[in-house]
């Protein structure tokens, strides 16, 4: 069973970049699409983007200025980049994969990362 | 910027009948939205309830079945147990290729 696991920073400054990772185990990052998603404390889950282990991405319009994502299949894990962060990006931040036929939907989840901006 | 409406909150007796909807400010969700639906207890992440419509994820059980209800996807639980108690997200795929996830419903068993 695929297992996936964020890291990351805790806590970055205002205007600074957070970096987060989710490696992948039990399963090949190849042929799957991966996503990120959010969850700000107290409130819902905010879709952040998806990857493709090939390198295909795309990203929530309101995000799409300011985020990264990236994919190591040497690694076994991707990444994503959020530049000049705010308070507003304190949030619980998951990564996820897409199921299969159709990769329409998440059938994985990491347990998530809180990364507060302060 | 599209928004997914779900209703914020919901009550169910032990043993009765509940049904979420998940609905699109801008037109209609159909099974072209490929809906999907997670289920959160709060500090825990999602789990995949149902996903295409109407697929049940492994392992969850059949009180939880999902639909087009006219222009809206829907999460129907029968037989609702104390467990049940839980936020509840549905997802849509819009024509862009982007996902939205909505509001979120809370559902209270009691």
């Amino acid at each position: 069973q695929v297992r996936l696991q964020e890291s990351g920073p805790g806590q970055v400054k205002p205007s600074e970049t957070l970096s987060l990772s989710c490696s992948v185990s039990g399963g090949s990052i190849s042929g799957y699409y991966w996503g990120w998603i959010r969850q700000p404390p107290g409130k819902g889950l905010e879709w952040i983007a998806y990857i493709h282990y090939s390198g295909n991405s795309d990203y929530d319009p309101s995000l799409k200025s300011r985020a990264t994502t990236s994919v190591d299949t040497s690694k076994n894990q991707f990444s994503l980049t959020l530049y000049s962060v705010t308070a507003a990006d304190t949030a619980v931040y998951f990564c996820a994969r897409y199921g299969l036929d159709p990769g329409t939907y998440f059938d994985s989840w990491g347990q998530g990362t809180l990364v507060t901006v302060s | 910027q599209t928004v997914v409406t779900q209703e914020p909150s919901f009550s169910v007796s032990p043993g009765g009948t509940v049904t979420l909807t998940c609905g699109l400010s801008s037109g209609s969700a159909s099974s072209s939205s490929y809906p999907s639906w997670y289920q959160q207890v709060p500090g825990q992440p999602p789990r995949t309830l149902i996903y295409n419509t109407n697929t049940r994820s492994s392992g969850v059980p059949d009180r939880f079945s999902g639909s087009i209800l006219g222009i809206k996807a829907a999460l129907t639980i029968t037989g609702a147990q104390a467990d049940d108690e839980s936020d509840y997200y549905c997802m849509l795929r819009l024509s862009s290729g982007i996902y939205v996830f909505g509001s979120g419903t809370k559902v209270t068993v009691l």
